[in-house]
């Protein structure tokens, strides 16, 4: 079955500080997606990143860097210099595309950036 | 920003009495999604639709059912609400892939039932 787990509930950094939001999935398919949603205390969620199940490269996008490792099916999220704006609850989901591409969304980390 | 509406944004009220909520998008996707969001759950999928009138279980789809007459509307409605399915609600809508096969998301709606 397929499973996402985001350990951490809740993180708090002082501004400046980096910090990684980890990401651990389950899944029998060889085909997936991995999904980024932030979601600010607005309350909408946007889309961050996705990244497919053939491409281990790591992606940077700014301050925001993600590590893809399907040997450890983990799939990190890293803000360097964090900022108060970074504020929001991060949301890590795995989706199937063959199957009317159904998301499955861990529990969220609530991420607190201090000024 | 994609073009998803739900309505109404807030809504309360009380137990036994049926609720539908509204989604409207204006994307031509084909697959549309409600999901629940609660403290320590995250998102779970009650309904999806991958076409007119085609529609199908989530995870938490008791008390619950939806209906899709058309491609742009999905509705969700509650025939008998309790407290226990107050939360917010987010709409969401896919291609499936023809292009790049992420959710995107309606504004959400925040139903209190009392």
């Amino acid at each position: 079955a397929q499973k996402v787990t985001q350990a951490q509930t809740e993180i708090s950094v002082v501004e400046k500080e980096d910090v990684t939001l980890d990401c651990v999935y389950e899944t029998r398919d060889t085909t997936y997606y991995l999904f980024w949603y932030k979601q600010p205390p607005s309350g909408e969620l946007v889309f961050l990143i996705r990244r497919n199940s053939f491409d281990e490269q790591n992606e940077i996008s700014g301050r925001y860097s993600w590590n893809f490792q399907k040997s450890t099916s983990s799939f990190n999220f890293t803000i360097t210099a964090s900022q108060v704006v970074d504020s929001a609850v991060y949301f890590c989901a795995l989706s199937e595309p063959y199957n009317f591409n159904k998301f499955y969304f861990g529990s969220g980390t609530k991420l607190n950036v201090k000024p | 920003d994609a073009g998803i509406t739900q309505s109404p944004r807030h809504k309360v009220t009380e137990t036994g009495t049926p609720v539908t909520l509204r989604c409207h998008q204006t994307e031509n996707h084909r697959y549309m999604y409600w999901y629940r969001q609660d403290p320590g759950h995250g998102l779970r999928l009650i309904h999806y639709s991958y076409g007119v009138k085609d529609t199908d279980k989530g995870e938490v789809s008791d008390g619950y059912s939806v209906s899709r007459s058309k491609t742009e509307d999905f509705l969700l409605t509650l025939e008998s609400a309790t407290s226990s399915q107050t939360s917010v609600y987010f709409c969401a809508i896919s291609d499936g892939g023809r292009t790049y096969n992420e959710q995107f998301f309606g504004p959400g709606t925040r139903l209190t039932v009392l």
